[in-house]
């Protein structure tokens, strides 16, 4: 069964940095594009970037280009979404998801992220 | 890159049929046959329901169908069901090579 286990949710202050996970299992990692999505309270999905853990080709939207960083560690199956410094603005749940058929669309999805920014 | 535009509500009543559209330009939904269409209940993931303009992933009723015509793609649901009151969103491949989101649409069942 593939499964998509993202890490718990976090409080966090403005300007902190912050690493939040995924961990595939059920089907070959390294194959199969993992991808980030953004959900701000009571609003809709934003698609922030994509990573290939077989050789970590990432690509971001312009919109999220350079103010987050996407990895993977495929000797444990797990992609990251990474800040280096938090706004109050970052807050949302945060979903990774699958890509079925390269970057196109998702087809498995985690549970999601709160994250939650505050002062 | 701007959001596709998806009406902000529909709605219907069980057994009928309503058309969710989905607008783009020539850099995303009209030069790409890479539509994707996802439904989202309150607090849940996303779940995909259309991939690739018209396909359906095993498991989702074939109610449920896509189109597309130039820069416009449709999400058509048939015989409304109580549960397919959810939110519905569309993607699309771009010409630089991402994915962009529309702006959802909230389905409601009377």
């Amino acid at each position: 069964e593939v499964q998509l286990v993202q890490s718990g949710a976090e409080v966090k202050k403005p300007g902190e940095s912050l690493k939040i996970s995924c961990k595939g299992s059920g089907y070959s990692f390294t194959s199969y594009w993992i991808g980030w999505v953004r959900q701000m309270p009571g609003k809709g999905l934003e698609w922030m970037g994509i990573i290939y853990p077989g050789d970590s080709d990432t690509r971001y939207s312009p919109s999220f280009q350079g103010q987050v960083t996407i990895s993977a560690d495929k000797s444990i199956s797990t992609a990251y979404l990474q800040w280096s410094s938090l706004k109050a603005s970052d807050t949302a749940m945060y979903y990774c998801a699958r890509g079925a058929r390269a970057v196109a669309d998702f087809d498995y999805w985690g549970q999601g992220t709160l994250v939650t920014v505050s002062s | 890159q701007s959001a596709l535009t998806q009406p902000a509500s529909v709605s219907g009543s069980p057994g009928q049929s309503i058309t969710i559209s989905c607008t783009g330009t020539s850099s995303d939904v009209g030069g790409y046959n890479y539509v994707s269409w996802y439904q989202q209940h309150p607090g849940k993931a996303p779940k995909l329901m259309i991939y690739e303009v018209s396909n359906r992933p095993s498991g989702v009723p074939d109610r449920f169908s896509g189109s597309k015509s130039g820069n416009t793609a449709s999400l058509t649901i048939s015989g409304l069901q109580a549960e397919d009151e959810a939110d519905y969103y569309c993607s699309s491949y771009t010409s630089s090579s991402t994915v962009v989101f529309g702006g959802g649409t909230k389905l409601t069942v009377l």
